[in-house]
């Protein structure tokens, strides 16, 4: 099993609807991220959480929300879909190592109509 | 201006060709630079890991930053058809938050 499982992997929605993506990680890590990727942008972080009370706005958070239920949970919410929220979305954990390195899932694709 | 430059490419090279891949970029407060490989349909995985300047190497990789320039490199010697991702490069100032370049495409053909 993946150590960062996202769901859905695939999502179709339409103009206005909420939707939500979930993670969950095995690794054990305190630190999680939700980032998008775009052609020619990159990844851009939209939020981080360093533990369950912790949750942080990244470069481009207007329009999502996210929740920490537990350690292990961190899932994005997109409170009323617009179509130029369509991309990739990722999560990645983060350990207490000193390297800074980021763990991913596997993505999940949205697209909004 | 972005913090981090990259060269989207494509670039498509044949096999057993060296490779060199750039970003630069505009805080000189980064001390953490990282490079990250993308398979298509997967997320990214760390590739190389460096603190500060200097060189970094593991097997066919070598990892250079030049911080003096805001510069940092990648090379891939004797590239495989299995080198074919996209590479993004990373970097932060402390370990909690990691800026990403745009990623750079890159092609090897047999």
């Amino acid at each position: 099993d993946a150590d960062v499982t996202q769901t859905p992997r695939n999502r179709i929605t339409k103009t206005g609807k909420r939707i939500m993506l979930e993670c969950s990680q095995t690794k054990g890590h305190d630190r999680m991220y939700w980032y998008r990727q775009d052609p020619g942008l990159g990844l851009r972080l939209i939020y981080y959480s360093f533990d369950v009370k912790d949750i942080n706005k990244g470069e481009i958070s207007d329009g999502y929300s996210v929740s920490r239920q537990a350690q292990a949970k961190f899932s994005l919410s997109l409170e009323s879909a617009i179509p130029n929220q369509t991309a990739l979305y990722f999560c990645a954990t983060g350990g207490t190592g000193n390297t800074g390195e980021l763990f991913f899932g596997e993505g999940s694709r949205l697209t909004v109509l | 201006q972005k913090e981090v430059e990259q060269d989207p490419g494509p670039l498509s090279v044949p096999e057993g060709a060296i490779v060199s891949l750039n970003c630069t970029y505009s805080n000189s407060a980064f001390q953490y630079f990282m490079w990250y490989r993308q398979y298509s349909r997967k997320g990214p995985e760390l590739l190389m890991y460096t603190y500060s300047s200097g060189n970094k190497e593991d097997g066919r990789f070598t990892a250079q930053v030049d911080k003096s320039s805001k510069y940092i490199s990648l090379f891939i010697r004797d590239s495989q058809p299995s080198d074919s991702a996209t590479y993004l490069c990373a970097m932060s100032v402390g370990t909690d938050k990691l800026i990403f370049g745009t990623g750079t495409r890159l092609q090897v053909f047999p």
